[in-house]
């Protein structure tokens, strides 16, 4: 299996355009987790998703984010507008019946 | 409140030292915690889990349920295990502390 895939690996962009980071889980799995990791606060869970279900959105900044997960093997997240705060990793994770946790390589993402 | 506390931002130690990353969690439940590392430029991996009690590249962790505390240890560090170290607790959600960088110096 080729684990959780993320795309793009690094994303460099300007203030106030829109950002979109695509997330594909290992097969099978049906909870998908999306994370953002910034050297001031660490690891945080923005929104996870059961079967495809939004359960919990909580860490989720502001309006600016979204997430969806139209079905089982595709998940976005997405700014708009983004602004220069909203530069940090931010990593997938996927797992089956919220086990062990696979996380992808992370998107790298700069707002200028 | 669910939460996981990890105290130290920054550990480092010379090579062959002892060391304990600290972890303390808040949960009324029965937890079931773990250690997470992303060694630079990789993905973050699991290390470890308390329900399986093993001992990875050296590192233990033990449940202590009246201090709630999860911390890791490894008796003799090595660079090689320069690296973030996140201790997370599984409730319906993984919860993730905010990590401790440990440097192994040699």
């Amino acid at each position: 299996d080729a684990g959780v895939i993320q795309s793009p690996r690094h994303e460099v962009t300007e203030m106030g355009q829109e950002v979109t980071l695509r997330c594909k889980p290992i097969s099978g799995h049906n909870s998908l987790f999306w994370y953002r990791q910034t050297m001031m606060r660490g690891l945080e869970l923005l929104i996870y998703f059961n079967n495809n279900v939004p359960i919990d959105d909580s860490g989720m900044p502001e309006d600016r984010f979204s997430a969806k997960m139209p079905n089982a093997s595709f998940s976005t997240l997405k700014i708009q507008p983004s602004e220069p705060r909203d530069s940090a990793v931010y990593f997938c994770a996927s797992s089956l019946n919220d086990e062990k946790l696979f996380f992808g390589s992370g998107t790298q993402l700069s707002v200028l | 409140a669910q939460r996981v506390t990890q105290p130290e931002k920054l550990l480092s130690v010379f090579k062959g030292a002892p060391v304990e990353l600290k972890c303390n969690y808040s949960y009324s439940g029965s937890p079931e915690l773990f250690w997470y590392v992303q060694y630079s430029r990789q993905r973050l991996q699991l290390l470890l889990r308390h329900i399986s009690r093993e001992s990875i590249k050296g590192f233990t962790a033990d449940l202590n349920k009246g201090e709630t505390s999860f911390h890791l240890k490894k008796p003799f560090a090595q660079e090689e295990d320069s690296a973030m170290y996140y201790c997370a607790l599984l409730t319906d959600k993984l919860i993730f502390g905010t990590g401790t960088r440990l440097q192994v110096f040699p």
